[in-house]
């Protein structure tokens, strides 16, 4: 079936370091959607990525949307320790109604 | 708004027990999803309804697992027998239809169940 891929599952950094996250997918996408779940906490929408090559940026959160629409990637530049969570990719196949094929998520920890 | 609810938070039950989870969604939107969360399986989409109709509960785990929506305000999750292995953090997220942006997921706060 279908399916999205993250890797990689964990990553350690030391505040300062800068992460990224990558997605990839077996299908073409619609759009991706990326998430942040704190621990304990409900996954929450950060963004969405629409458009062939598409470059979004909120502060020190870099989104890239792939030529192919097969992969995405997360970077983040100078993490925090409000950084500290899971981050999940979500893809919508193309042609599909309204559901999103998540990915297992990366798991962030950062060491102040 | 109040965002998308969930109850009960915690549930501990015996293996055998029924259990049912509730979900009230976002008013207005069209799209309902439960979901499971493990350690060991992730994030995984149990089944979706469109309008309060199912569209996809491929990912309903078995038969002892049931979902409904009577109404575009209520859904409910049931287990029955619940074992075990059903413990896990339970979420209901809900979005609007995918010609009305933004479409992005709300997810509830989820509810996490202990079956022994």
């Amino acid at each position: 079936g279908q399916q999205v891929m993250q890797i990689p599952q964990y990553q350690h950094v030391q505040e300062g370091e800068d992460f990224t996250t990558y997605c990839n997918s077996s299908t073409t996408l619609s759009n991706i959607q990326w998430y942040k779940q704190r621990p304990g906490g409900h996954p929450v929408f950060l963004i969405q990525l629409v458009k062939s090559g598409e470059v979004k940026k909120q502060k020190r959160l870099t989104f890239q949307f792939g030529e192919a629409k097969k992969n995405s990637s997360l970077h983040i530049t100078a993490t925090q320790t409000t950084d500290v969570g899971t981050y999940f990719c979500a893809g919508r196949p193309g042609g599909s109604q309204g559901n999103l094929i998540f990915g297992k998520g990366t798991k962030l920890s950062v060491k102040p | 708004d109040a965002g998308v609810i969930q109850s009960p938070r915690h549930e501990v039950t015996e293996m055998g027990q029924e259990v049912t989870l509730r979900c009230k969604p976002i008013s207005g939107h069209d799209y309902l999803f439960w979901y499971r969360q493990t350690m060991m399986r992730g994030l995984e989409l149990l089944i979706y309804f469109n309008n309060n109709v199912p569209i996809d509960d491929s990912g309903m785990p078995e038969d002892r697992f049931s979902a409904k929506m009577p109404n575009a305000s209520f859904s409910t999750l049931k287990i029955q027998p619940s074992e075990p292995r059903d413990s896990a953090v339970y979420f209901c997220a809900s979005s609007a239809h995918p010609g009305r942006l933004p479409y992005e997921q709300y997810f509830g706060p989820g509810t996490r169940l202990t079956v022994t």
